[in-house]
């Protein structure tokens, strides 16, 4: 069982569009990460959210932690060739010293 | 500068040897964490150092499975009888402190580890 439930897991779209990739949850997180995997390469954090409600900007990016820190969300705008990755999300359980990630959303921007 | 290494790159090997692999992590960092990334997966945390000690080896997936931390900087992964199902990206990653997750974790590039 997935603690942290990532979705979707495949998203294919064209250069120009919206959308949103989820990160839902049952347990409350201290504070909740997004990352972003090229082929080859660790994870880079792009942000960390730790207040319920939360929403942070970077560029076209907006990510979003629920109200009750169960849940997060990444919008991108106007999606980019360059935006193409892996996604991921990893939570801190309170008390437990380490992140717990989601599957992980491929995201593939065609031109 | 210097970002966390881990070597080798890549490590072929047969049913039942035992591997090691190594991590440098960013000087400074007192915070060491291993993971285990399949297929283009999601990580699976393995264990959390925290200067030369593991208080949480609670992700290690077997007796097969041990790490060690010496001088509060380098750390090894060694798996002993591999098997095939132990094939993987092992990622290595450090950070200041840990402080409820807000801590950067910075990574490397990872180990890539397929047992024939």
């Amino acid at each position: 069982t997935q603690l942290l439930e990532q979705s979707p897991q495949f998203l294919s779209i064209q250069e120009g569009e919206n959308l949103t990739v989820y990160c839902n949850s049952s347990s409350v997180f201290s504070s909740l990460q997004w990352y972003r995997q090229e082929p080859g390469e660790g994870p880079v954090l792009l942000v960390t959210v730790v207040t319920g409600g939360e929403v942070k900007k970077l560029k076209r990016l907006t990510f979003q932690f629920g109200d009750a820190r169960k849940d997060s969300s990444l919008h991108i705008t106007a999606a980019q060739p360059g935006d193409t990755g892996l996604y991921l999300c990893a939570g801190a359980l309170r008390g437990a010293q380490k992140l717990v990630f989601g599957q992980g959303t491929r995201l593939t921007i065609n031109p | 500068g210097a970002g966390v290494s881990q070597s080798p790159s890549n490590k072929v090997t047969e049913k039942g040897k035992d591997v090691e692999l190594r991590c440098d992590p960013i000087s400074g960092h007192t915070a060491l964490y291993w993971y285990r990334q399949s297929l283009g997966q999601g990580l699976e945390f393995l264990i959390y150092f925290q200067g030369n000690s593991a208080p949480d080896k609670s992700g290690l997936p077997s007796d097969r499975f041990s790490a060690e931390r010496t001088g509060g900087s380098v750390s090894t992964l060694t798996i002993q009888r591999t098997q095939q199902e132990d094939s993987a990206v092992y990622l290595c990653a450090s950070s200041l402190a840990w402080l409820a997750g807000e801590e950067t974790q910075y990574f490397g590039p990872g180990t890539r580890l397929l047992v024939l």
